[in-house]
């Protein structure tokens, strides 16, 4: 099973929108609404962001946002700022072994 | 709150073992699943494997099976994580992560365990 698919990097201007895609196959995003997203700022373990696709935890901003489409998931943030700075990677169970695979990370960077 | 703390670095020999330990706090400790992630310097996530607190049932990712030993202890509430024949590749921070429950996400990570190959 290999990693999900993402850009290895995106950037935009403060206050601008970025979208991730997360591409993977019918054995994992396409057939399972277990899809999470996970911010890593330098040096920090990671954190949740999203979980079942679209939902925010508690205390994550409504600034990030994701969605589905078959294969591909997508997070979304808008209003982007120099604190969103990081590293994200999407997660997606599998039900195979192994019984998840993470996306290849994205970095964020805020010009 | 919720908490799940490591053990502090370690520093072993190529064919050596390392076990991690990853203490919860702040949760029923058998109502939850706990994973184990690494991430090798300047390299993305990689899942390792899942265990139940409550029963011991692991299920580990096919590249680590016959090397990773999942375990938990109750009575200390704390999980531990042993990798064996270690090679240069295994050099990464290891971290535990906790299960949401319902929607297989990873909500609540140990702050790392930085595990150093040398020869």
């Amino acid at each position: 099973q290999s990693a999900l698919t993402q850009p290895a990097s995106v950037s935009a201007s403060p206050g601008q929108s970025v979208t991730i895609s997360c591409s993977g196959t019918s054995s994992d995003i396409g057939s399972y609404n277990y899809v999470s997203w996970y911010q890593q700022l330098p040096g920090k373990a990671p954190k949740l962001i999203i979980f079942g696709v679209v939902n925010r935890p508690s205390g994550v901003s409504d600034r990030f946002s994701a969605s589905k489409s078959g294969n591909t998931a997508s997070l979304t943030i808008s209003g982007l700022q120099t604190e969103d700075e990081g590293d994200y990677y999407c997660i997606s169970f599998t039900g195979d072994n192994p019984r998840y695979v993470f996306g290849s990370g994205t970095k964020v960077t805020v010009l | 709150q919720v908490q799940l703390v490591q053990s502090g670095a370690e520093v072993k020999r190529t064919g050596a073992s390392v076990k991690v330990s990853c203490k919860a706090s702040g949760y029923t400790f058998t109502s939850y699943h706990v994973h184990w992630v690494r991430q090798a310097p300047g390299q993305g996530l990689e899942w390792m494997g899942i265990i139940s607190p409550t029963d011991g049932y692991t299920n580990i990712a096919q590249k680590f099976q016959g090397r990773v030993t999942m375990t938990s202890d109750t009575s200390t509430t704390t999980m531990y994580m042993e990798l064996s024949s270690l090679t240069f590749q295994d050099m990464a921070v290891y971290y535990c992560a906790k299960d949401r429950g319902t929607t297989s996400a990873f909500d609540v990570w140990g702050q790392g365990t930085r595990v150093t190959v040398s020869s």
